[in-house]
């Protein structure tokens, strides 16, 4: 079936430092969600996108739509010890019941 | 709003034993679904629902039942437990979205099933 590939798998940054990172899938997608986990809890929806080239903020987090609709971007700014989680890319193309989800990516932020 | 709840947070079975996880939404959304995650493995979908009565399966429905009789409640039936079972569940729902597109999910805060 169809599957996204998010990267990167892991990241180790400094508390301050700004982070990317992607989901790219080989079909067109309509809608692509921005989600993150925290240890021992669900996943928390952070940003909705549902247009081709669509820009959207939330605080510190920007995400994008890409043009191709075949990736989105998140992008984390002056990163703090409360955004250390998993962050997962989840997408749905044409004619499904279902999201696809990104194999998450785990960000681990040293003070 | 309570949102989407789950039952039990944890629960310990020997293999062959069934069980149902729980799970329900105050949010009148028509879309239910469940996934199990396992480390490595991202969330994969299990059995969902478009509404009461109607359901259908997801990637990996192998060794799960799941009806909908009301639009509250979406319960994941495991008729023999197996220690590939051993994973993270979670039911998630959200607004059913016209032809062609998809609403955001939101998720319960997960079950972890141990199988020995």
């Amino acid at each position: 079936g169809q599957q996204l590939n998010q990267s990167p798998q892991s990241m180790f940054i400094q508390e301050g430092e700004d982070v990317s990172m992607n989901c790219t899938s080989s079909s067109i997608f309509n809608t692509w969600l921005w989600y993150k986990q925290d240890p021992g809890e669900g996943p928390v929806l952070l940003i909705a996108l549902y247009k081709a080239g669509e820009l959207t903020s939330n605080g510190r987090l920007t995400a994008q739509f890409g043009i191709t609709r075949k990736d989105s971007f998140l992008n984390i700014s002056a990163s703090i010890p409360s955004d250390v989680g998993i962050y997962f890319c989840a997408g749905h193309y044409q004619g499904a019941q279902k999201l696809v989800f990104g194999q998450g990516t785990r960000l681990t932020i040293n003070p | 709003n309570a949102g989407v709840t789950q039952t039990p947070k944890f629960q310990v079975l020997k293999t062959g034993q069934s069980m149902t996880l729980q799970c329900a939404q105050d949010m009148n959304h028509e879309y239910m679904s469940w996934y199990r995650q396992d480390p490595g493995m991202g969330l994969r979908l299990i059995h969902y629902s478009v509404g009461a009565g109607i359901t259908d399966q997801g990637e990996v429905p192998n060794g799960y039942n799941v009806s909908r009789s009301t639009t509250e409640d979406f319960p994941l039936r495991l008729l023999s437990a197996a220690p590939s079972q051993t994973s993270v569940y979670f039911c998630a729902s959200s607004y059913l979205a016209p032809q062609g597109q998809f609403y955001e999910q939101y998720f319960g805060p997960g079950t972890r099933l141990t199988v020995t």
